[in-house]
């Protein structure tokens, strides 16, 4: 079956650090793949998502790559604030699956200080 | 836009009483939603999936009978938890993905999540 595997939390960093949360997946055909935050207290947002290989998304300096080879959708971003400590999952939704379920990872806590 | 809400956001019950969430989307028309659960510091585990006017279908694993969804509308989803135990007790979510005026996107929009503890 379908799997995302994100890397364990929580990741504690200083402002203005850089940020590297890895995702990878199992799937079958050519999921879309997507990273939502959750910020405390608050519901998930999508943050950005990618549809097909080599596809870079991005949103508010985040960043990742669809890599089909690695089977990894790793999301960065260069310079972090205060205000990015979150929870951030990494989800795929399969190519096979007309209403779209979405597979999540085990999400990864981001903590910022300043 | 693309709003969903969830109400309550926290309900205490007495074990064996049966709760109510509704899940609506704001300013769009929901033509699937689906509900899911979340224990502590961990994933959102899919529970089930409905289509507006059509019946749920729910994941593996998942009591339908204990789990009762309901998708009358395109902006309204109910998740009612029957006869509920302590161990019932989690924090569930919905979200919802349609679109407005014949168009519609793939990105599920997700409510804030609705916290039950089960006394």
């Amino acid at each position: 079956g379908n799997s995302v595997t994100q890397m364990e939390g929580p990741v504690t960093l200083s402002e203005e650090a850089f940020l590297t949360i890895n995702c990878t997946y199992t799937a079958t055909g050519y999921p879309s793949l997507f990273w939502y935050v959750q910020y405390p207290g608050e519901g998930l947002q999508l943050l950005l998502k990618a549809t097909k290989a080599d596809d870079k998304g991005s949103n508010k300096g985040f960043e990742a790559t669809y890599r089909k080879e690695t089977t990894s959708f790793h999301l960065e971003k260069g310079s972090v604030q205060v205000s990015d400590s979150a929870v951030y999952f990494c989800a795929l939704s399969s190519s096979t699956d007309s209403w779209g379920k979405l597979q999540f990872g085990a999400g990864t806590q981001v903590v910022v200080t300043p | 836009g693309a709003v969903v809400s969830q109400h309550p956001s926290w309900v205490i019950c007495k074990s064996g009483t049966s709760v109510k969430i509704e899940c609506r989307s704001l300013d769009f028309q929901a033509t699937t939603m689906f509900w899911y659960r979340q224990f502590p510091k961990q994933s959102l585990m899919l529970m089930a999936t409905s289509n507006e006017g059509s019946k749920a279908t729910y994941e593996q694993g998942v009591e339908k009978d204990k789990f009762l969804i309901n998708h009358a509308s395109l902006t309204l989803s109910t998740l009612t938890v029957t006869s509920a135990h302590p161990e019932d007790s989690s924090f569930y979510i919905c979200s919802a993905k349609g679109g407005w005026g014949g168009t519609s996107t793939d990105t599920q929009y997700f409510g804030p999540g609705t916290r039950l503890t089960v006394l």
